[in-house]
């Protein structure tokens, strides 16, 4: 079956620090690979996807992740935070596409807190 | 939110009345998906619907049902509710009709849900 660890619960960083966020799957096939954001008390936004291709994929806000099949990672990277960062963050993984399989599975989340 | 309106936003209930929740896009997507986002357990899929009549379970469906007559109307329903389904339930949506793209979902505000 199709899983998403998160290994970071919550995450604490400095303002204008780097930032990477861990993210493993399990999937017997090519992985749709996703990040999400969610502010306090809003729903989830969409950062960035994999499907195939470069590795490496830039998302919204300055965000990039690098799949690496290797390793079954997808970890969500950016060079410098900024305070209006402070969210939880949802890696997923794409299970199937088209007819009757086409649902994302969640990891639990990791809280991220920006220090000024 | 891209088209998703969910109803009520708030609801407070008692334990072992029936609760149904609304989500109602006007995306004409063909898949709708009910998640329930919990405290150390990120979003766990509930149901979701491949099409007008056409729905499956997901990983927690136990205690939930759900109806789609129309491809704008979602409905999910606790025929009795229990404090255990506490929650906050969000609704997605993806792939227009006649798409063939990986399920990026698109979400709504969520409906916050306690069961006393």
């Amino acid at each position: 079956a199709q899983s998403v660890t998160q290994p970071d619960i919550h995450i604490t960083v400095s303002e204008g620090a780097s930032l990477e966020l861990r993210c493993n799957y399990s999937y017997g096939a090519t992985p749709y690979l996703f990040w999400y954001v969610q502010s306090p008390g809003q729903g989830l936004q969409l950062l960035l996807k994999y499907f195939s291709g470069d590795t490496l994929v830039q998302g919204i806000k300055g965000f990039e992740a690098e799949f690496k099949r290797s390793q079954s990672s997808f970890n969500l990277r950016k060079p410098s935070v900024h305070w209006s960062d402070a969210a939880e963050y949802f890696c997923a993984v794409g299970a199937g596409y088209g007819g009757a399989t086409n649902k994302l599975i969640f990891g639990t989340g990791t809280l991220l807190a920006v220090q000024p | 939110d891209a088209g998703i309106t969910q109803s009520p936003r708030h609801k407070v209930t008692e334990t072992g009345t029936p609760v149904t929740l609304r989500c109602h896009q006007t995306e004409n997507h063909r898949y709708m998906y009910w998640y329930r986002q919990d405290p150390g357990h990120g979003l766990r899929l509930i149901h979701y619907s491949y099409g007008v009549k056409d729905t499956d379970k997901g990983e927690v469906s136990d205690g939930y049902s759900v109806s789609r007559s129309k491809t704008e109307d979602f409905l999910l329903t606790l025929e009795s509710a229990t404090s255990s389904q506490t929650s906050v339930y969000f609704c997605a949506i993806s792939g227009r009709e006649g798409a063939r793209t990986p399920n990026v979902l698109t979400f709504g505000a969520g409906s916050r849900l306690t069961v006393l």
